[in-house]
C-alpha cells in the first residue's frame, strides 16, 4: 500500500490569510491523488481529485492542488480563507489497479474570524 | 438518493459484547469499504468488497468481519468488542466502471467500548 504523509497536524490562520497543506505520496507509479474535507461533525467530502491531464487542479469552495510528480507531491493551497474553511483535510493516494484508497493522518485547520 | 447511510450514528458497548454496524448504498456500486477513524492516525482501511460475494482484508482487519449478500448494504460485524475498537467508523462506496470515480462516505458512526 501507498503511505501518504502530511506535514501539518494542525494549522491555525484568520480570516483573509492564505493556506497552503503539505501532502507527500511514497508511490513510484502512476498514481490517482484526491483531498477530502471533513466539516466539524459531518462525513468527508470531496474537494478535488487528480487523475491525469493539467496537474493545477481547481476543487470545490475556491481550492486548487498542484501535483508535482518529481516531488511525489500533491499539495492543497487557498488564497483567501474563510471561518467556514475550519475542518479537518484528508489527503489520499490510489493507483489505476486498486480501489483502495490510502490516506493521510489529516490536518486540522482552525480560521479566527 | 439517499447515498451512503449508516446505523446507528453512536453506540455504546462494554467490552466482549458483539454489534453489527450497518452500511447501506443506493447508487448501484459495486466497490464497498469500512474504515475505521483515529485522532492522527486518519482514515485506515479495515474490510473492503469488489462485488456481493467478494470480502477481502484491509490494513487493520482483526476483529472484524464482514459479509456482502447483496449489491446495496455491507454490514460490519464486532465478534467482541475490545477498548481498542473505540473509534468512528465509515462506510464508503464507489463504482468501478470509471476508474477514477470518488468514493462517497457514510455519515459515520461513533463507537465507544467501555
Amino acid at each position: 500500500a501507498q503511505s501518504v504523509s502530511q506535514h501539518n497536524h494542525h494549522v491555525i490562520l484568520s480570516e483573509a490569510a492564505s493556506l497552503e497543506l503539505g501532502c507527500n505520496y511514497s508511490y513510484g507509479g502512476t498514481v490517482n491523488l484526491f483531498w477530502y474535507v471533513q466539516y466539524p461533525g459531518q462525513h468527508l467530502q470531496l474537494l478535488l481529485k487528480y487523475f491525469s491531464g493539467d496537474p493545477l487542479v481547481k476543487g470545490i469552495k475556491g481550492f486548487e492542488a498542484e501535483f508535482i510528480k518529481s516531488k511525489f507531491s500533491f499539495n492543497l493551497r487557498k488564497p483567501s480563507v474563510q471561518w467556514s474553511d475550519t475542518a479537518e483535510y484528508f489527503c489520499a493516494v490510489t493507483t489505476p489497479n486498486d480501489y483502495k484508497l490510502s490516506f493521510g493522518a489529516g490536518t486540522t485547520v482552525t480560521v479566527r474570524a | 438518493n439517499a447515498g451512503v447511510t449508516q446505523t446507528p450514528k453512536f453506540q455504546v458497548l462494554k467490552t466482549g459484547q458483539s454489534m453489527t454496524l450497518q452500511c447501506a448504498q443506493d447508487m448501484n456500486h459495486e466497490y464497498m469499504s469500512w474504515y475505521r477513524q483515529d485522532p492522527g492516525m486518519g482514515l485506515r482501511l479495515i474490510h473492503y468488497s469488489v462485488g456481493a460475494g467478494i470480502t477481502d482484508q484491509g490494513e487493520v482487519p482483526n476483529g472484524y468481519n464482514v459479509s456482502r449478500s447483496t449489491t446495496e448494504d455491507f454490514p460490519l460485524r464486532l465478534l467482541s468488542a475490545a477498548p481498542s475498537q473505540t473509534s468512528v467508523y465509515f462506510c464508503a462506496s464507489r463504482g468501478l466502471a470509471e476508474p477514477y470515480n470518488e468514493q462517497f462516505f457514510g455519515p459515520g458512526t461513533r463507537l465507544t467500548v467501555l
